[in-house]
């Protein structure tokens, strides 16, 4: 089983849907959850960073923590053209090596 | 904050030269940086860890002596593909990280094309 695991997708939604991202990982030790997007031929941007369990909200999106099913998710409300990217998540796993999931494309159509 | 900057974003050169790609920090001190190599519609593949002073740390498959790591200080790493050949063509992609179980902060990243 992989530590960390990440539908690759592609997800299409239309525009304005709400969109759910999700992640699964193995070790209930992890404590610290992180989701980044990537626009083509662009490096990761850090979008949300989050500890233990429970919700985080920045503008249209919330990042969610469900240490009891190991299960992490994004959401994006009222989904625009420009969201259109890849979604990875990620988490620190101890000192200085983190594990990233393997991206959900997502393309969200006018 | 926490920028992070990659030069150059593009780069074509000939088979059998040597190419040097920047990774800064520009207002925070990164105590250790990343290298990550991506083929199109993949994920991220690292290539070695660096902690400023030091020696860089490869992941298992990836030529020390073909991918030089430089970390000369606290806001600097590079990266240097020596005699670069078609197959080292690829998207190469710089991170910083301040400290343990923080995250990383991602550059531009790199197109190199190897003619």
């Amino acid at each position: 089983q992989k530590e960390v695991e990440q539908d690759p997708g592609p997800l299409s939604v239309p525009e304005g849907a709400i969109v759910s991202l999700n992640c699964t990982y193995s070790n209930s030790a992890f404590q610290y959850f992180m989701w980044y997007r990537q626009y083509s031929r662009k490096g990761p941007e850090l979008l949300m960073y989050t500890y233990s369990s429970g919700n985080k909200e920045d503008g249209r999106f919330t990042a969610q923590v469900d240490k009891s099913s190991k299960y992490i998710s994004l959401f994006i409300r009222d989904s625009q053209p420009s969201d259109s990217a890849t979604y990875l998540c990620a988490i620190p796993t101890g000192g200085f090596k983190t594990i990233f999931g393997a991206g959900t494309r997502l393309f969200v159509k006018a | 904050g926490a920028v992070v900057s990659q030069h150059p974003s593009w780069v074509i050169c000939k088979s059998g030269t040597s190419v040097k790609i920047e990774c800064r920090s520009l207002d925070f001190q990164a105590t250790t940086m990343f290298w990550y190599r991506q083929f199109p519609k993949q994920s991220l593949m690292l290539m070695a860890t660096s902690n400023e002073g030091s020696k860089a740390t490869y992941e298992q498959g990836v030529e020390k002596d073909k991918f030089l790591i430089n970390h000369a200080s606290l806001t600097l790493s590079t990266l240097t593909v020596t005699s670069a050949h078609p197959e080292d063509s690829s998207f190469y992609i710089c991170s910083a990280q301040q400290g343990s179980d923080q995250p990383q902060h991602f550059g531009d990243g790199t197109r190199l094309s190897i003619l």
